[in-house]
């Protein structure tokens, strides 16, 4: 079995700051995936990296960047919060690309002041 | 673009079986079906998935009807912990080395005594 860890649990921010999320999985899994639900909404992809050193845009990447430390790490930057967001982040990682089964973390929640 | 419709809620009774609908009018031949449940500040859980048979496991059966425009969850034997959000999701494909997964708005189902 595995993890995921994310910290921090949960993020309060100013309009206008960089946030940094981050994400840590102990599978040995290639592919590392970020998430955004919003209340009353499905799960968005942000962003994607296959495998170490990769990164690939989801549907929702505008706003963010993202960072494959190392293969075990993946990191999550809102570039400039917006007042009054609030949604949690969620991290996921799968074997590789082929794989049916995503392992989510508990996410964090981020709430903007 | 919204490709799974599913009831915001439902409630069952402890001991009694649950069928859970999505409906996935638009789905491509080639897109498989997923379910994944989640509960409270915890990330989503792989539960199953089917491309065309009715596919079972130890958490639930999935029935696909044979135009593969719906589907539906089957849980047996429901108990308190059974209580969830429950995803019906399509994994499409987004480029010619990945597919991703597509989420709905879920169910939250509720486990009365």
């Amino acid at each position: 079995g595995g993890i995921i860890t994310q910290t921090p649990k949960f993020l309060i921010g100013q309009e206008g700051q960089k946030l940094t999320l981050k994400c840590q999985q102990n599978f040995n899994h290639d592919t590392m995936y970020w998430y955004r639900q919003d209340s009353g909404k499905g799960l968005r992809l942000i962003y994607y990296s296959i495998t170490e050193n990769d990164l690939q845009k989801g549907d929702l990447s505008e706003g963010y960047d993202a960072s494959r430390e190392k293969k075990s790490s993946f990191s999550l930057t809102v570039t400039s919060a917006q007042k009054n967001e609030m949604a949690v982040f969620l991290c996921a990682s799968s074997r590789d690309t082929s794989s049916y089964e995503q392992y989510f973390g508990p996410g964090t929640r981020l709430t903007v002041l | 673009d919204a490709k799974t419709t599913q009831p915001d809620s439902m409630e069952s009774t402890e001991g009694e079986t649950v069928h859970l609908p999505c409906s996935h009018a638009t789905i491509s031949g080639n897109e498989y079906i997923y379910w994944y449940r989640q509960v409270p500040l915890q990330g989503p859980e792989y539960v199953t998935h089917g491309l065309q048979q009715n596919t079972t496991n130890s958490m639930a059966f999935l029935a696909i009807a044979s135009d593969r425009k719906s589907s539906t969850l089957i849980l047996t034997h429901v108990s308190l912990r059974d209580a969830a959000v429950y995803h019906c999701i399509l994994r499409v494909r987004a480029s010619s080395s990945f597919s991703k997964l597509v989420f709905g708005q879920g169910t939250s189902l509720s486990v009365v005594p």
